[in-house]
């Protein structure tokens, strides 16, 4: 139990559908993260966000749309994606501004991953 | 710019044996270390991190040692368990710049531990 959770833990959705993932995190951070998790390639950071401000997006493409309405919420929409979209994507809070974070070296708290097909 | 290469694996063991997965990295600034591991059908959990040269992370058997003079961070363990079976990727944080927290990660080692 790392105190961020995702939902649905499964998903299987086709090239039309409209989705979306939810993340919760329970430990007080104000920062969060989307990592896409595929196979036999590196874990790829999707957004950050910062006290609910987006401050990285790593050129994804816009089919993903995050939301951030609150600290403790973070959500990926998920529209007309493709087959190669097929991934793990895994949910991540850390201490943010005014946390303290450059003092405890940035350590990412990551939920369990939300496996998604698409077909 | 920040890179973290890691062994490839997979790497399988006995139970009991000793265990070297080799990290090197290349960072701009001083950053900090990390080992997460990732048991099957779960996310990543920190396993160890060291925040500066000479430390030493530990923890569950496991050790690695911020070595600056050869950029590594290698992970050992001195007896695995079938229980240590998972994938463990190294990483690397900068603290400068905008992002907080921005985990520059290894391409992950798939370990796997036969009774």
């Amino acid at each position: 139990e790392t105190g961020v959770t995702q939902t649905p833990r499964h998903l299987v959705m086709g090239m039309t559908n409209k989705k979306s993932l939810k993340c919760e995190q329970h430990l007080g951070h104000n920062a969060m993260y989307w990592y896409k998790q595929s196979a036999k390639k590196p874990l790829e950071l999707m957004f950050v966000y910062s006290l609910e401000e987006r401050v990285e997006n790593n050129s994804v493409p816009s089919r993903f749309s995050p939301e951030c309405p609150n600290s403790s919420h973070l959500f990926l929409h998920l529209h007309t994606l493709q087959p190669e979209d097929s991934a793990l994507y895994l949910c991540a809070s850390s201490q943010g501004p005014g946390q303290g974070a450059q003092i405890k070296g940035g350590e990412l708290f990551f939920g369990e991953g939300s496996r998604l097909t698409v077909l | 710019g920040n890179s973290v290469t890691q062994m490839e694996g997979p790497v399988t063991l006995s139970e009991e044996a000793f265990l070297t997965i080799n990290c090197t990295y290349t960072a701009t600034g001083y950053p900090s270390l990390f080992w997460y591991v990732q048991y099957p059908g779960e996310g990543l959990q920190l396993l160890l991190k060291a925040t500066k040269a000479d430390d030493k992370g530990s923890n569950k058997g496991f050790e690695a040692t911020y070595r600056k003079e050869t950029t590594s961070f290698h992970l050992e363990k001195g007896s695995v368990q079938v229980s240590d079976s998972a994938v463990y990727f190294c990483a690397l944080s900068d603290h400068r710049g905008s992002t907080l927290g921005r985990l520059y990660f290894g391409r992950g080692t798939q370990l796997t531990v036969w009774p």
